[in-house]
């Protein structure tokens, strides 16, 4: 089927909005990763769902982001009055088993964010 | 925690030579490291993983050695095709842990 889908693919908002971005992952994959890309770096751990459950969100840079998955499939990264240190791009990726088994992670293509 | 450090940060390569990416990690009880490929505006793509009860393994033109003495592993690329030009990220993690602790990249320039 289809790889993992993440949307909007660019966000623009103004210092101080809140934003939402959103990840499909690949039908089935029990795990859920998010993670935050500055320009030019690798990406960085934000937090990690296994299916429902957030299992490790020690990644999450401040109180001002928020993730879940209430179904254990699509999850959202919310992110409230954003700060300009924010702009970055927000990969997500899924992987079949369980987070701790070590398995290939597939990613999707970002969402890019900038904050203005 | 985990620290993944990765080098060179770019590597320029005359098309059908070899390129090698080195990385090192702290933590030892690190035990799977993939690697993956970025192009530009695109996603991260797995090209080749080792897990740490290995010491190397190939696939077509790329391999992978791992040191967990030295807590090092390596990506090489033989041949090198313009098509490989991209920026390639190791990562390393730890069985029972849900974190992928990333390199910083080396952006490869392949020059036809």
């Amino acid at each position: 089927g289809a790889g993992v889908s993440q949307s909007p693919r660019y966000k623009v908002a103004k210092r101080g909005q809140d934003v939402a971005l959103r990840c499909d992952p690949i039908s089935g994959h029990v795990s859920l990763f998010w993670y935050q890309q500055a320009l030019g770096q690798g990406p960085e751990f934000l937090t990690y769902f296994q299916n429902e459950a957030q299992l490790d969100k020690s990644g999450l840079p401040s109180d001002r982001f928020f993730a879940e998955r209430p179904e254990g499939s699509v999850s959202t990264l919310k992110i409230q009055r954003t700060q300009q240190e924010d702009s970055a791009v927000y990969l997500c990726a899924s992987s079949l088993a369980p987070g701790d088994s070590n398995q290939p992670q597939h990613f999707g293509d970002g969402t890019r964010l900038s904050i203005l | 925690g985990e620290n993944v450090e990765q080098h060179p940060s770019t590597l320029s390569v005359q098309e059908g030579d070899s390129a090698v990416i080195k990385c090192t990690y702290s933590d030892s009880a690190s035990n799977y490291f993939p690697w993956y490929k970025q192009e530009l505006g695109k996603r991260p793509q797995l090209i080749i993983d080792i897990r740490s009860n290995v010491g190397e393994k190939k696939d077509q033109r790329i391999a992978v050695t791992l040191n967990k003495t030295a807590k090092h592993f390596s990506l090489h690329i033989t041949e090198t095709q313009p098509e490989d030009s991209a920026v390639y990220f190791c990562a390393a993690s730890i069985t029972g842990g849900f974190k992928t602790i990333f390199g910083a990249g080396t952006r490869l320039f392949v020059k036809a």
